[in-house]
């Protein structure tokens, strides 16, 4: 049982929506991440989340905004997206570098079509 | 050029064969974490298996095991006795901790274990 999860787990969209990808970790975790997997390409990162602040933001459109209430929460809110961002969105824990862990944990991820 | 590289998008095995996934990274960095991941068809990315630059010994993990090769730039996954539920996406990844100390994640090879 993964100690990452996340909600929704599949979300339609129109363009002119606003929705929020929730995540929760349980695993103690100070470090959160999201990424974002399209068909046929590696996996993206695109934020980063170290002890509540965000430390990477890897030139990632404003549509895209993250949020980090708490070192146990992230969220992904979304507004105007466009049909090409369309994929499996996934975020993921650690403990951060400092504390010497370094292996990602992942959730099930939440699958968006925008339409 | 890609950090990491994985020569294989698709591989179809017997079922209680082993399986070697192949997987060479690029880094000039000292200190780094070799990652291997496993993908279902749910989505979740599933951790397996860890190696550090310095660790003398190839990490094992149950049916998993990590072939190090760290003059070659290599970092193949064996799986020993494969099963149907071994069929997903597996993904190599590498952490550079002297540099930017984020996880890039290769394409990936889709394993086919076959009845």
């Amino acid at each position: 049982e993964t100690g990452v999860t996340q909600t929704p787990r599949h979300l339609v969209m129109g363009m002119t929506n606003k929705k929020s990808l929730k995540c929760e970790q349980h695993l103690g975790h100070n470090a959160m991440y999201w990424y974002k997997q399209s068909a046929k390409k590696p996996l993206e990162l695109m934020f980063v989340y170290s002890l509540e602040e965000r430390v990477e933001n890897n030139s990632v459109p404003s549509r895209f905004s993250p949020e980090c209430p708490n070192s146990s929460h992230l969220f992904l809110h979304l507004h105007t997206l466009q049909p090409e961002d369309s994929a499996l969105y996934l975020c993921a824990s650690s403990q951060d570098q400092s504390s010497g862990g370094e292996t990602q944990y992942f959730g099930p991820g939440t699958r968006l079509l925008v339409l | 050029a890609q950090k990491i590289t994985q020569t294989q998008p698709g591989m179809f095995v017997q079922e209680k064969e082993a399986v070697t996934l192949d997987c060479t990274y690029d880094t000039s960095d000292q200190s780094y974490g070799l990652f291997w991941y496993k993908q279902p068809s749910s989505g979740e990315m599933i951790f397996l298996i860890y190696q550090g630059s310095y660790d003398e010994q190839n990490a094992t993990e149950g049916r998993y095991s990590l072939n190090f090769q760290k003059a070659r730039k290599s970092a193949n996954l064996v799986i020993s006795a494969s099963q149907l539920g071994d069929s997903a996406m597996y993904f190599c990844a590498m952490r550079e901790r002297d540099r930017d100390d984020k996880i890039i994640f290769g394409k990936g090879t889709r394993l086919h274990i076959l009845p």
